[in-house]
Order: C-alpha cells, then sequence, then structure tokens
C-alpha cells in the first residue's frame, strides 16, 4: 500500500543545474498537487493538475515547471536552480474536492539543497 | 495575501492538559476546512476536517469548531500526550470551486510529560 511516493528523497544540486522530482500515486486521484515548505512559511503551492493533460500554476510556480502525462504521475521540474529554490518539497495527491468527505495525501517529502 | 492564518507559531502544554489550536480564514468562499499533522522528516497527515454546514466535529481526543461568522476555527485535543507534539497546519478549500487546498503556516505543538 504505497499511496504518495516521492524520487529522491534527498538532493544536492549546484545553482544553475537541472532536476525532476518524480511524483507517484496508486491511489487512482484525480488531483495531485506540488507544494513546498520553508521555514516560519508553511505550505506553499507551486503547481496542481485537476486531471491528466493539465496543469495550473499554484502561490509560488515561477522558476518550476510540471507535467502529468499519466493520470499516476506528477513531475516538477527545475530548469536552473537557484539557492532560493533549497525546500523541502511535499507532493500530495486527492479525489476531486467536489467529493464528500475527501481529503489530500501526502508522500513523505524531498529535501533539495541547492548550493 | 495570506488567506489561512495561525497566527501562533508555537504551542506548549502539558501531558493530560487541553491543547487549542487556532487558525483563522479570510476567504468567505472556503467550505471544507482540514487540519493535518506533521511530524519531522515525515509527509503531513490528514487529521480531521469540518464542512461548513457543521460547526463542531468530533472523531476520539480531536475536535474541531467551526465559527463561520468570526472566520474562525479552532483544534481541540483533550486530553494531550506526548505523542501529539508535532506541527499542526490547519487547510482550507472550496468545494467545486478553485479546486486548491489552502495552508496556514502551522503551529508546533509540544506536549510535555
Amino acid at each position: 500500500n504505497a499511496g504518495v511516493t516521492q524520487t529522491p528523497k534527498f538532493r544536492v544540486l549546484k545553482t544553475g543545474q537541472s532536476m525532476t522530482l518524480l511524483c507517484a500515486q496508486d491511489m487512482n486521484h484525480e488531483y495531485m498537487y506540488w507544494y513546498r515548505q520553508d521555514p516560519g512559511m508553511g505550505l506553499r503551492l507551486i503547481h496542481y493538475s485537476v486531471g491528466e493533460g493539465t496543469t495550473a500554476k499554484g502561490e509560488v510556480p515561477d522558476g518550476y515547471n510540471v507535467s502529468r502525462l499519466k493520470k499516476q504521475n506528477f513531475l516538477l521540474g527545475l530548469e536552473s536552480a537557484a539557492p532560493s529554490q533549497t525546500s523541502v518539497y511535499f507532493c500530495a495527491s486527492s479525489p476531486p474536492f467536489r467529493q464528500k468527505n475527501t481529503e489530500a495525501f501526502f508522500g513523505q517529502g524531498t529535501r533539495l539543497t541547492v548550493v | 495575501d495570506q488567506q489561512v492564518k495561525q497566527n501562533s507559531p508555537s504551542l506548549s502544554v502539558q501531558e493530560g492538559r487541553i491543547s487549542i489550536l487556532n487558525c483563522d480564514y479570510t476567504n468567505s468562499m472556503f467550505d471544507y476546512f482540514l487540519w493535518y499533522k506533521k511530524y519531522p522528516a515525515e509527509g503531513p497527515t490528514f487529521l480531521i476536517s469540518i464542512s461548513s454546514i457543521k460547526d463542531k466535529n468530533e472523531d476520539g481526543r480531536f475536535t474541531v469548531f467551526l465559527n463561520k461568522s468570526a472566520k474562525h476555527l479552532s483544534l481541540h485535543i483533550v486530553p494531550s500526550q506526548p505523542g501529539d507534539s508535532a506541527v499542526y497546519f490547519c487547510a482550507a478549500e472550496r468545494k467545486g470551486g478553485s479546486e486548491k487546498l489552502v495552508f496556514g503556516k502551522g503551529t508546533k505543538l509540544t506536549v510535555n510529560p
């Protein structure tokens, strides 16, 4: 019963390098999200998707791109990493909010350090 | 503009006592509210929720109260246990609306034995 799995769990990047964070869910959820958590800032939404092939910007989308080619996967890309992107990244998935009693399920997080 | 606010960054209580965590929101369109709990090095996990048509929801030691006129909700934990020590996030959403879950900044609860 994997739930939401994030890959990798840790990564150190040099400024200007690129990378992709992978999120996979096995609950057949329609919606998927990428958040970042910084000290004193809570969880801020980067991008989200309400279905396969769709993406939308969240609160802090700059410097990130996403793709949802398959329903179960949501990829977060950093084209040119900056130290300001040092953070813990969380992926989440949920059924459509129009359904009753739904909540989002989170992955374990990816700790990214940009030096 | 922060739509969900948790104004207390931290709270410390004694084991066995009540913990009260507060949350305020500004968007009157929110109609579903959730509390998540987060331990260090783990992802947030769902704790309890409440719909805007209710003013109280209880699940074991956890009760969430909603005051729509004040745009305020609170999470009560009774009795508090050391294992409850974690960061608690308040979240809100609008069903059938923008489909985004908005979080507060979190309150770190410490329950002392």
